[in-house]
């Protein structure tokens, strides 16, 4: 069965350090892949979503991901955290087909200290 | 481009009573939409899938008579909660796709926080 990872529930960085979060997937062929950021109370944004091709995929808000085939990872990074990218992020897993279901992962909540 | 709308943004009801939240699509035609619900400090769960025209699939586990979904057109889709009690509490998210490709990108509504007395 297909599921997502995300083994750390909360991360705190200090503002302008490096940022990491991790993914790890279950599926059976090469997936698509998503990550997406959500504020308090608010809805999900697209941060960035890996399909086919390079596995170094570009977002916005200077977001990247890598996708690991090997690792079966699909990690999120950011080179210098902003105190207004403290939130929850979700790595999601699409699958083939008509239904286009998501799976996501549990979150893991991003705190920036000063 | 791409914008999907709930409303109500916040609700509040009584023990019993029916609640009937709307999610739109509003500069594309949303062939399915989805019914997502959140927990306090929880991962988005899959209630069911949607279709214009057709009858929504439920995942496992949720109570079909309770939670209705209504696809009645291509920009509109309605999900009523029948009978709510305190437990129905939560965040619900739908999103909505444009379809025609191989993977079609669903695009998030901003979600409806249900407070049931």
């Amino acid at each position: 069965a297909q599921s997502v990872t995300q083994p750390d529930i909360h991360i705190t960085v200090s503002e302008g350090a490096s940022l990491e979060l991790r993914c790890n997937y279950s599926y059976g062929a090469t997936p698509y892949l998503f990550w997406y950021v959500q504020s308090p109370g608010q809805g999900l944004q697209l941060l960035l979503k890996y399909f086919s091709g390079d596995t170094l995929v570009q977002g916005i808000k200077g977001f990247e991901a890598e996708f690991k085939r090997s690792q079966s990872s699909f990690n999120l990074r950011k080179p210098s955290v902003h105190w207004s990218d403290a939130a929850e992020y979700f790595c999601a897993v699409g699958a083939y087909g008509a239904t286009n279901k998501l799976i996501f992962g549990t979150g893991t909540l991003l705190a920036v200290q000063p | 481009g791409a914008v999907v709308s709930q409303h109500p943004s916040r609700v509040i009801c009584k023990s019993g009573t029916s609640v009937k939240i709307e999610c739109r699509s509003l500069d594309f035609q949303a062939t399915t939409m989805f019914w997502y619900r959140q927990f306090p400090k929880q991962s988005l769960m899959l209630m069911a899938t949607s279709n214009e025209g057709s009858k929504a699939t439920y995942e496992q586990g949720v109570e079909k008579d309770k939670f209705l979904i209504n696809h009645a057109s291509l920009t509109l889709s309605t999900l009523t909660v029948t009978s709510a009690h305190p437990e129905d509490s939560s965040f619900y998210i739908c999103s909505a796709t444009a379809g025609g490709g191989s993977y079609n990108e669903q695009f998030f509504g901003p979600g409806t926080r249900l407070t049931v007395l």
